[in-house]
């Protein structure tokens, strides 16, 4: 079973501030993919990473991937109330085709006004 | 293009109480998927199709848990009897094909979810 390893679990932060989330494995992972999921949605795709070292920008957001793909990160910078949400990522497994997604447990995003 | 249509949103049921939900994915899209979301946590696969077949229901528990998706189209999840830890948000989800998740025409679309409260 590959685990993904989330962290923080829960952060706060005023608007405006910067922030860094982390997505952890000891698996190395075809490729990565992060969601945002608001209240009573489902998650909606933001972003996959495939190549080991890879940096992604969407916007105020940038996403990397680890050169062992192994893990992931994503920063925020200059954070909006509109960011809030539950930060998910997860993995394909290292062996392509029809894998399920592995997912973390999330990072919940508030951004206070 | 509408998106994957999930239903009901909310049922509540008492332990030992059958349920199903129901899920119409993004027409087209060949590979549907249902996951179940507990509280806190991320979502779990239980249960995948390509087209009326299933690749992957490793963690579907089967003693209770039953999935069909007979014409390749709409599919149904069904729990009998519910338990108390299975309320959870069941999402359903879909994409063109059951490639590579990387690859854009892999991309998978999920439903707003079916909320399970079982008492």
């Amino acid at each position: 079973t590959q685990l993904l390893e989330q962290s923080p679990q829960f952060l706060s932060i005023q608007e405006g501030e910067n922030l860094t989330v982390y997505c952890n494995s000891s698996s190395v992972f075809s490729s990565l993919q992060w969601y945002r999921q608001e209240p009573g949605e489902g998650p909606v795709l933001l972003v996959t990473v495939v190549t080991g070292g890879e940096v992604k920008k969407l916007k105020r957001l940038t996403f990397q991937f680890g050169d062992a793909r192994k893990d992931s990160s994503l920063h925020i910078t200059a954070a909006q109330p509109g960011d809030t949400g539950l930060y998910l990522c997860a993995g394909a497994g290292s062996g392509g085709g029809a894998d399920g997604l592995t997912f973390g447990k999330g990072t919940h995003l508030i951004i206070q006004p | 293009e509408a998106g994957v249509a999930q239903s009901p949103r909310y049922k509540i049921i008492e332990k030992r109480q059958s349920v199903a939900f129901w899920c119409n994915p993004i027409s087209g899209h060949a590979t549907l998927y249902w996951y179940q979301q507990i509280l806190g946590q991320g979502p779990k696969l239980l249960i995948q199709f390509q087209n009326n077949g299933v690749v992957d229901d490793s963690q579907l528990p089967k003693d209770r848990f039953s999935a069909e998706r007979l014409k390749g189209v709409d599919s149904t999840l069904k729990i009998q009897p519910a338990k108390l830890e299975d309320s959870a948000v069941y999402l359903c989800a879909s994409s063109l094909t059951d490639g590579i998740p990387s690859l854009p025409g892999n991309t998978i679309y999920f439903g707003e979810g079916s909320w399970l409260t079982v008492v």
